[in-house]
Formats: structure tokens, C-alpha cells, sequence
């Protein structure tokens, strides 16, 4: 099966600079790759998502890429804000027949912007 | 407003008492789905459901139910709950159409088995 690897467990930045959270993925099969935000208390919400087909995909501050020949995948955040303080999941999954989908996630990067 | 809806946020209960936690769509999605969240191990699928009266096991199914009578509602059965399935429960919905997977998450249910 899917193995995701999410590193690091912890970043601490300074509001104003960039964040990179890393993925790797084991299944050349998967072929989506979302990433989630949680905030404390609330369940998790997708922020951005990319499929193999895209080598990157940017949406305001938040921007994906995918290098499917090394099998990962990387979160960058610009202009931190504390308000992007939570914790983040990446995910990867083939998508299969008939719409079947068993995504596996990576365990989690906490991210703490300091004012 | 668009949303998920689970019920209870807590529940606290005993080793062998049979407990629901509903979940509840209003997107009119295809698809929902169960998930566990535990320290350390991220997000695994217990159950999905593509459809009304069309369920499949995910990747943690031991010990779990599911049913899918109506497309809006897809409970979470636990017959017999035991002290390992303590845990933060999300559910989560889709859409089927146009190929579309991004879900959307309810609240959760952090359930603690004694």
C-alpha cells in the first residue's frame, strides 16, 4: 500500500517569512495529492490539491509542487501570517475506478508563526 | 451554509456499549466518508460510501459499522466499542461529479472508550 512521509514534524517561523512542508509517497500509482489545514479544534480543510498531471499549482500565498520521478511533493507558504498557524496534512492516493478513493495522509507538520 | 455535521463532539463510555455517532451532509455529495485521527498517525479511512446503499472498507474497518440509507446521513456504528477505539472521529463528504475529490471535513467526535 500508500506510505507518506511528512517532515518536518514542527516549523517555527517568523510572520513574514516562507514555510515549506515536504512529502514523499511511495505508490507511482497516486495520482492526487491534496493538502489539509487543521486548526485547533475544528476538523481539517482542504487548502490546495494537485494532480500528476501538474508539475505546480499556486493559489494566492499558498503554492504546490510535485516532482513525480522522485515521488514528492512540497507546501510552500509566502508572507506568513499567524493567522496560518495550524497544523497541516498532505495526502496522496491513486484515484480509482468507479471514483473509489482510500487516501493515506502524512502525519502532520505544526506550524507556529510568530508575531 | 454548506456543511458537515456530526453528533456527539464528546462522548464518553464503557467497554461493550453499543454507540452511534451520526453524520450529516447538506451538499447533496455522492460520496462520505469516516476517518480516525490518532497522535502521531494522521488521518486513516475506516469506511467510505460512494453512494446510497453502496459501502467499502477502508483502511482501519476492524470493529467499525456503517450504514447509508438516505445520500445526506452515513452513521458510524460501533457494536461493541473497546478501550483502542479512543479516538478523534471525522467524517467527511464529496462530490461524485466532474471527477472532484477534494472533501470536506465535519467538526469531529473525540470519543474516549473506559
Amino acid at each position: 500500500g500508500e506510505n507518506v512521509e511528512q517532515h518536518p514534524s514542527t516549523l517555527s517561523v517568523q510572520e513574514g517569512d516562507s514555510a515549506v512542508i515536504k512529502c514523499t509517497y511511495s505508490d507511482s500509482a497516486s495520482n492526487y495529492f491534496p493538502w489539509y489545514k487543521q486548526e485547533l479544534g475544528k476538523g481539517p480543510q482542504l487548502i490546495i490539491d494537485i494532480r500528476s498531471n501538474v508539475g505546480e499549482k499556486k493559489d494566492q500565498r499558498i503554492a504546490v509542487t510535485l516532482n513525480k520521478t522522485a515521488k514528492h511533493f512540497s507546501l510552500h507558504i509566502t508572507e506568513t501570517q499567524p493567522e496560518d498557524s495550524a497544523v497541516y496534512f498532505c495526502a496522496a492516493s491513486p484515484l480509482g475506478a468507479g471514483g473509489s478513493y482510500i487516501p493515506t495522509f502524512g502525519r502532520g507538520t505544526s506550524l507556529i508563526v510568530h508575531p | 451554509e454548506a456543511q458537515v455535521t456530526q453528533n456527539p463532539r464528546y462522548l464518553i463510555t464503557v467497554t461493550g456499549k453499543k454507540l452511534t455517532v451520526t453524520c450529516s451532509q447538506n451538499m447533496n455529495h455522492e460520496y462520505m466518508s469516516w476517518y480516525r485521527q490518532d497522535p502521531g498517525l494522521g488521518l486513516r479511512q475506516i469506511y467510505y460510501s460512494m453512494n446510497v446503499e453502496v459501502t467499502d472498507k477502508g483502511d482501519v474497518p476492524e470493529g467499525y459499522k456503517v450504514s447509508r440509507k438516505e445520500k445526506r446521513n452515513f452513521p458510524l456504528i460501533l457494536e461493541s466499542p473497546s478501550p483502542n477505539q479512543t479516538s478523534l472521529y471525522f467524517c467527511a463528504s464529496r462530490p461524485g461529479a466532474g471527477g472532484r475529490y477534494e472533501q470536506y471535513f465535519g467538526p469531529g467526535t473525540r470519543l474516549t472508550v473506559t
